[in-house]
């Protein structure tokens, strides 16, 4: 059974500091995403990772990926406050069509 | 605009009422999915199909049926039988470009079952 853990679960961090969430999986993946849900809304999508060492970037957020390690990092460069959201990471196997297991999802509060 | 909606937003059910929650798409994909979300939670999967009459069975199926007669929709419906059917319920869909089925969502469908 695939299994993902997400850690922390809760983080308060100040404005202009930087951090890393960290995705860890059971049992190999062939693709791992990671998506951001504001308060009362729906999943946006940030990035799609599928090869070991694979490297997105997009503003202040970089995910990374080492399937030899199962493990996804999420980093957090110079945090704002429009970054405060629950970041979830999710993985899937090829043999699944795309059946995507959640972790139980980062709680990110930047404050001023 | 391509998308996926679903509706109603909010939905309130006295116990032992099936209700029907719905999904639609243009976006074209073949692939879609329903998920439960309960508070401080991650997403669980309760059934995804991957083509047209076609459906199975997710982690926590038990209480929901679904239908997928069009490739746009796949509505999902929540039985008497569902024992804790209060959840926020996100669909989504998926295509295949470079392998990557990346899922989108829709703005999902909040229950509250009294």
């Amino acid at each position: 059974e695939l299994k993902v853990e997400q850690n922390p679960l809760f983080l308060s961090m100040q404005e202009g500091k930087n951090y890393t969430i960290y995705c860890n999986y059971s049992t190999t993946s062939d693709r791992l995403y990671w998506y951001r849900q504001d308060p009362g809304k729906s999943l946006e999508s940030l990035f799609v990772l599928l090869s070991n060492g694979a490297v997105k970037q997009e503003g202040r957020l970089m995910a990374s990926l080492d399937t030899k390690a199962r493990l996804s990092t999420l980093h957090i460069t110079a945090a704002v406050h429009d970054l405060s959201a629950t970041y979830f990471c999710a993985v899937d196997k090829l043999t699944s069509g795309s059946r995507l297991t959640f972790g139980e999802g980062t709680q990110l509060t930047v404050n001023p | 605009d391509g998308g996926i909606t679903q509706s109603p937003k909010y939905l309130f059910r006295k116990e032992g009422q099936n209700v029907t929650l719905s999904c639609e798409q243009n976006l074209n994909h073949d692939a879609m999915y329903w998920y439960r979300q309960d508070p401080g939670q991650g997403l669980r999967l309760i059934y995804y199909s991957q083509i047209v009459n076609d459906f199975q069975k997710g982690d926590i199926a038990e209480g929901y049926s679904v239908s997928r007669e069009k490739k746009e929709s796949f509505p999902l419906t929540v039985t008497s039988a569902q024992k804790n059917p209060t959840a926020f319920y996100l669909c989504a869909s998926s295509s295949q470009p470079d392998g990557a089925y990346e899922q989108y969502f829709g703005p999902g469908t909040r229950l509250t079952v009294t």
